[in-house]
C-alpha cells in the first residue's frame, strides 16, 4: 500500500526567506505526487501536482515542487515566501482504484509559519 | 465553473444522535466524489467514495456510512454517534482528464463536535 511521509510536523521561517517541504513517498509503479494548502478552518486547495515528463513542476502562488524518484521524494519549494503563505502544507500521493479513480493517500501535514 | 457545497459548516451532537452532512456538486456531471476525515493535529483519512449515483467505496470499518442518492449529491451518515466521530470533515469531487491524473477538489468542510 501506498505512504506519505512529511518528516516536518512544524516549520518557522522568516518572511522573505526561502522555504523547502520535505515529502517522502512509497508507491509501488509511477506516482501521481500532490501538494495541498490549508488555510485554518479552511479545505483544501491545490498547489500543484506531478503525474509524467518533467520532474520541476510548477504550481500556483510561486510554488515548485521536484519529483525525484531515486530518493522516492516530492519536495516542495518557494525562493522567497510571503506573510499569507502561513498554512498547513499536505503532501499526497494517488493510486487507482478498482473503479478506475484515484484514491490520495496524505501525509500528517507540514504547519508553516512566517515570522517578520 | 465547478463549485462545492457542504453544510452544515458546523455541529455540535451528543453522543448516540444520529449525523447527516451533505455534500453537492455544480458545474460538472459524473464525478467522482469523496468524504475525508482530518482529526485535531492529523491528516486526511479517505473514509468513502464513489464513482457513480448509488456505488460507495468503504476505505475504513466505522460508525459512519455514505450514501449518493443523486449524480452530484453525496451524504455521509451515521445512526449513533461516537465521540471517536468529531473531526474535520471534507468532501472533494474529481473526474477523470485525458492524459492527466484526476485532481481532488475540495469543500470547504464541516466541523463536528461530538460531546
Amino acid at each position: 500500500a501506498q505512504s506519505v511521509t512529511q518528516p516536518d510536523i512544524h516549520i518557522t521561517v522568516s518572511e522573505g526567506a526561502s522555504l523547502e517541504l520535505r515529502c517522502n513517498y512509497s508507491y509501488g509503479a509511477t506516482p501521481y505526487l500532490f501538494w495541498y494548502v490549508q488555510s485554518p478552518g479552511q479545505g483544501l486547495q491545490l498547489l500543484l501536482k506531478y503525474f509524467s515528463g518533467d520532474t520541476l513542476v510548477q504550481g500556483i502562488k510561486g510554488f515548485e515542487a521536484e519529483f525525484k524518484r531515486s530518493q522516492s521524494s516530492f519536495n516542495l519549494r518557494k525562493p522567497s515566501v510571503h506573510w499569507s503563505d502561513a498554512a498547513e502544507y499536505f503532501c499526497a500521493v494517488g493510486a487507482l482504484s478498482n473503479f478506475g479513480n484515484e484514491k490520495l493517500t496524505f501525509g500528517t501535514g507540514t504547519r508553516l509559519t512566517i515570522i517578520p | 465553473s465547478q463549485t462545492i457545497h457542504q453544510w452544515p459548516a458546523t455541529l455540535v451532537q451528543p453522543v448516540g444522535s444520529p449525523l447527516s452532512l451533505e455534500c453537492t456538486v455544480e458545474g460538472t456531471s459524473n464525478p467522482n466524489l469523496y468524504w475525508y476525515r482530518q482529526a485535531a493535529g492529523r491528516g486526511l483519512q479517505l473514509l468513502f467514495y464513489s464513482v457513480g449515483i448509488g456505488q460507495i467505496s468503504s476505505e475504513v470499518p466505522q460508525n459512519l456510512s455514505a450514501s449518493r442518492p443523486q449524480d452530484r449529491q453525496f451524504i455521509l451518515s451515521s445512526k449513533k454517534l461516537l465521540l471517536s466521530d468529531s473531526g474535520f470533515y471534507l468532501c472533494a469531487w474529481s473526474v477523470r482528464q485525458p492524459g492527466s491524473t484526476d485532481t481532488q477538489y475540495f469543500g470547504p468542510g464541516t466541523r463536528l463536535t461530538v460531546l
